[in-house]
């Protein structure tokens, strides 16, 4: 079965504390693997696109990465604003979509 | 860049009413729309796509008489929940798409809705 899993669920950092959010997807054919950020009771907003493998992108402190089976989203010398859920989602096949549940992340001033 | 605004943010409605949520793409076509629902800290779940002028197609599970979906326009999409009931209470977050071949990644920022 065609699954999208993201770890961990929650994440508390110190501010300034770098570390890294998985993505991990077991479908074939990939088309796209998308990461959003989504603050609480508001919709998700967009951060990068990803299609192939060994393909990075970087907005601000975060970085993108792509490998065949997971990507990677990097948090660099994160501020108490980015907190909130980082989602990811991959498309496939027929242009069908999962989305991940989602890591949680706190950084603590 | 794109805009796709969402109306109401907020509705408390009663048992057995309808409600209607509405999905705008502000400054661009929308060939494709999508509605999401989203529980408490879990992801969101695909409830149906809509294209422009045609029938929507709901994923499985989904009761299409309950959650009706209308995308008349290349720029408004509407879904209405029919005889709501408390297990309705959620939150509704629809996206658009410019393209066909494009899954939609502007969203709109969601109607909580809250069945008494």
């Amino acid at each position: 079965e065609d699954q999208v899993t993201q770890s961990p669920e929650a994440l508390r950092l110190q501010e300034g504390e770098s570390s890294s959010l998985n993505c991990s997807y077991t479908v074939s054919g990939l088309r796209g693997l998308f990461w959003y950020r989504q603050d609480p009771g508001k919709g998700p907003e967009f951060l990068f696109t990803l299609y192939s493998a060994g393909e990075e992108k970087e907005k601000e402190r975060l970085k993108a990465t792509l490998t065949k089976k997971e990507s990677f989203l990097h948090i660099t010398a994160p501020k108490p604003e980015d907190s909130a859920t980082y989602l990811c989602a991959v498309q496939w096949g027929n242009n069908d979509m999962r989305f991940g549940a989602g890591t949680r992340l706190t950084v603590k001033p | 860049g794109a805009v796709v605004s969402q109306h109401p943010s907020r509705v408390i409605c009663k048992s057995g009413t309808s409600v209607k949520i509405e999905c705008r793409s502000l400054d661009f076509q929308a060939t494709t729309m999508f509605w999401y629902r989203q529980f408490p800290k879990q992801s969101l779940m695909l409830m149906a796509t809509s294209n422009e002028g045609s029938k929507a197609t709901y994923e499985q599970g989904v009761e299409k008489d309950k959650f009706l979906i209308n995308h008349a326009s290349l720029t408004l999409s509407t879904l209405t929940v029919t005889s709501a009931h408390p297990e309705d209470s959620s939150f509704y977050i629809c996206s658009a798409s410019q393209g066909a071949n494009n899954y939609g990644y502007t969203f709109g920022s969601g109607t909580r809705l809250t069945v008494v």
